[in-house]
């Protein structure tokens, strides 16, 4: 019963490096979504996909994009870390479609560190 | 715009002194408010949801609460276990969570 898999848990990079942060969940979620959270500044919505093959900008999208590869997966593109994307990453998802209400469900996080 | 505003930021407790926590919130069309729990190093995880004021939820001993414009949350007789950071989140017309910034909850034997 894995719900929402993040991976990798921890990430070194150097700026201007890129990478990717996967994300799965295996629950038939319909919306996903990628948060940051910083020290003193709580959750902050990156990107959603509000249902599969489709994705809208969150709070901070800069510097990031997505891709919601299927039903179970929605990845996270840092194509150029920057020092400021120095954060620990949340996937979440949840069952309702666009509009629809309900509880997050939450991985584990990817702690990145970009020197 | 929506915000959530969570205090204190931070609560220290003996075990079993009895508190609470606050949430107050401004939005458009509130479509739910939500309540977690975050313990270091892991996500945060679902307590409890509210949809309308005057609606009130219990889990062993926590008790959340909600009016129109603030959320509750009881926390009674703590147990040092009940240590972490507590998360409010409203949900309006858009798609996802809003999240306060968190009180760090601090309970010792």
């Amino acid at each position: 019963n894995a719900g929402v898999t993040q991976t990798p848990k921890f990430q070194v990079l150097k700026t201007g490096q890129s990478m990717t942060l996967q994300c799965a969940q295996d629950m038939n979620h319909n919306s996903m979504y990628w948060y940051r959270q910083d020290p003193g500044m709580g959750l902050r919505l990156i990107y959603y996909s509000a249902s599969e093959g489709t994705t809208d900008k969150g709070e901070v999208p800069n510097g990031y994009n997505v891709s919601r590869l299927n039903k179970r997966e929605f990845s996270l593109r840092l194509e150029s870390a920057a020092p400021s994307q120095t954060s620990v990453y949340f996937c979440a998802s949840r069952l309702g479609l666009a509009g629809a209400t309900g509880e997050l469900f939450f991985g584990e996080g990817s702690r990145l560190t970009v020197l | 715009e929506d915000q959530v505003t969570q205090s204190p930021e931070a609560l220290r407790l003996q075990e079993g002194e009895s508190s609470s926590l606050n949430c107050s919130y401004t939005v458009s069309g509130l479509r739910g408010l939500f309540w977690y729990r975050q313990d270091p190093g892991k996500g945060p995880e679902f307590l409890f949801t509210l949809y309308s004021a005057g609606e009130e939820k219990e889990k062993e001993r926590l008790k959340a609460t909600l009016t129109k414009k603030e959320s509750f949350l009881h926390i009674t007789a703590p147990k040092p276990e009940d240590s972490a950071t507590y998360l409010c989140a409203v949900q309006s017309a858009r798609y996802a969570l809003n999240f306060g910034k968190g009180t760090s909850l601090l309970v010792t034997p």
